[in-house]
């Protein structure tokens, strides 16, 4: 069963760097995964999707200071910078069967 | 610009059914798989159901299957949820979705604001 794995809650200064990590479940090492941003009063917005080699396409609008890459069945997100509206919950997605999705459990950033 | 508008969210028993609807614009919806995803207060997103371009496929979470029911209407440029037999675990904000598929799932690229349902007595 596909299963995303993320941990619940990370934090960091402003202005320095945290790395996010979803990881893949076992025998799906090779999936690309979807980052969602989720800020208080908003709905999720697609932030980039990362491919099982690093590469990474980020969407319209996605700031310079986000970016991602791959190691083994593990997708990250580094925020570098940090800014005070960073602050959010970061969530990992990838596609199941038919027309599931799968999300993972979420990892709630905190600036501090 | 694409939007997704949700709408028909309230206050319902437990027991009781629900419709909601997500007018859709700035995309062709025919082209598009879209779903249902929920969050419930201090939890994380979760699929609740998604459907396929043509609604020939139809999937549900196991925590919703039998009870609810996803369709579209791609003439109308809406999607719909039905959802019956509700239970306080419902209790979530729901929002529509687009993916980038359109027989099966992909990304989820771009989402409502959502509407509340709140069940309970």
């Amino acid at each position: 069963q596909l299963v995303l794995t993320q941990s619940p809650s990370a934090s960091a200064s402003l202005g320095t760097s945290v790395k996010l990590t979803c990881t893949l479940s076992s025998g799906h090492g090779t999936y690309a995964i979807a980052w969602l941003q989720r800020q208080p009063g908003r709905g999720p917005r697609l932030l980039m999707k990362v491919n099982s080699d690093g590469s990474h396409t980020k969407e319209d609008g996605t700031p310079d200071h986000f970016s991602g890459s791959s190691s083994g069945a593990e997708r990250y997100l580094t925020i570098s910078s940090l800014r005070s509206e960073d602050e959010a919950e970061y969530y990992c997605q990838t596609w199941g069967t038919g027309t599931h999705v799968v999300f993972g459990g979420g990892t709630k950033l905190t600036v501090l | 610009e694409v939007q997704l508008v949700e709408s028909g969210g309230g206050l319902v028993q437990p027991g009781r059914s629900l419709r909601l609807s997500c007018a859709v614009s700035g995309f062709t919806l025919e082209d598009c798989a879209m779903h249902w995803v929920r969050q419930a207060p201090g939890k994380g997103l979760e699929w609740v159901s998604g459907i396929s371009w043509n609604s020939e496929n139809r999937d549900y979470a196991d925590s919703v299957k039998g009870r609810f029911s996803i369709s579209r209407d791609n003439a109308k440029n809406s999607l719909h949820l039905e959802m019956n037999s509700l239970r306080p675990e419902d209790t979530a904000l729901y929002f529509c979705a687009k993916d980038t598929g359109g027989s099966g799932s992909y990304f989820v690229d771009h989402w409502g604001q959502g509407t509340l349902v709140i069940v309970s007595s």
